[in-house]
C-alpha cells in the first residue's frame, strides 16, 4: 500500500457521461499530480495541485477539470466522455515542502480504469 | 522534460544484467527519476539522479550523465518478478511535475 487512495479501481460507462475520480494523498504530502496513461501510452501529466491550488497543468483537455480540497484530498471530473478517453488514471503526491530538497519523490496510486462504451 | 527516449522492449535471461538506456532534452534539469510499473499496476520509485556518478541500490544501479542527457538503469541478477515495464522521468528546473517516457518492456525468461 503506497498511502495514496484512489477510486473507484474500475468504472464503466458510455459516451457522453461524466465521471469523477478521487484521489487522498499519502498523509503529509500536499501535492497532488494527476496522470492518464491510454493503452501502450506513457504516463501523460494533467494537472498538479499544491495545497488547494493549482500549480501546473499539461495536456489536460477542456473536458475534464479538478480540484484540491482543504482535507488536500482531489477529485478528477471528466464529462462528455468519449471512447478515447478510455485508460487508466494515476494520482500521485509528493511533500513538496517549501525548502524542502532531495528527491522530492512522487509516490502513485493504484490508479482508476475507466472504460467508455 | 522533453524528448525523452528508450528503447520499447528488451528480453534477458533470469540471472543476467539488463540496462536500459534513457536519453533526454531538457532547458532546466532538475534530477532523472527511474520507476517500475507491472502491467496494470501503479509505478513504483526505484531511484533517482540527480548528480554525474552511479547510485547503487541492491540489484538496482542507475547512472546519470548530464552533459550527454543520458541515463541508465541496470538491473543484476535478474529475477521473473523482475518483468516489469521501467519509465524513466525528468524534471525540470522549477518544476515539480515528472515528465515520463514511454517505458522500456523487460521480459525475463528462464
Amino acid at each position: 500500500d503506497s498511502g495514496v487512495t484512489q477510486t473507484p479501481k474500475h468504472l464503466i460507462t458510455a459516451t457522453g457521461q461524466r465521471v469523477t475520480l478521487r484521489c487522498s494523498p499519502r498523509s503529509g504530502d500536499l501535492s497532488v499530480y494527476w496522470y492518464q496513461q491510454s493503452l501502450d501510452q506513457g504516463l501523460q501529466f494533467l494537472i498538479q495541485y499544491y495545497n488547494g491550488e493549482e500549480r501546473a497543468k499539461g495536456n489536460i483537455l477542456e473536458r475534464f477539470s479538478a480540484q484540491q480540497f482543504p482535507d488536500l484530498h482531489s477529485e478528477l471530473n471528466l464529462s462528455s466522455l468519449e471512447l478515447g478517453d478510455s485508460a487508466l488514471y494515476f494520482c500521485a503526491s509528493s511533500e513538496d515542502r517549501v525548502g524542502s530538497s532531495g528527491a522530492n519523490v512522487l509516490t502513485f496510486g493504484a490508479g482508476s480504469r475507466l472504460t467508455v462504451l | 522534460g522533453q524528448n525523452i527516449d528508450q528503447p520499447t522492449e528488451m528480453t534477458a535471461t533470469e540471472g543476467a544484467i539488463v540496462q536500459i538506456n534513457c536519453t533526454y532534452q531538457t532547458s532546466g534539469f532538475n534530477g532523472l527519476f527511474w520507476y517500475q510499473q507491472h502491467a496494470g499496476e501503479a509505478p513504483t520509485f526505484l531511484s533517482y539522479n540527480v548528480l554525474d556518478g552511479l547510485e547503487e541500490k541492491g540489484r538496482f544501479s542507475s547512472f546519470l550523465s548530464r552533459s550527454k542527457g543520458y541515463s541508465y538503469l541496470l538491473l543484476k541478477e535478474l529475477q521473473m518478478k523482475d518483468s516489469a515495464s521501467y519509465l524513466c522521468a525528468v524534471r525540470d528546473l522549477g518544476d515539480y511535475k515528472l515528465s515520463f517516457g514511454a517505458g522500456t518492456t523487460v521480459t525475463v525468461r528462464a
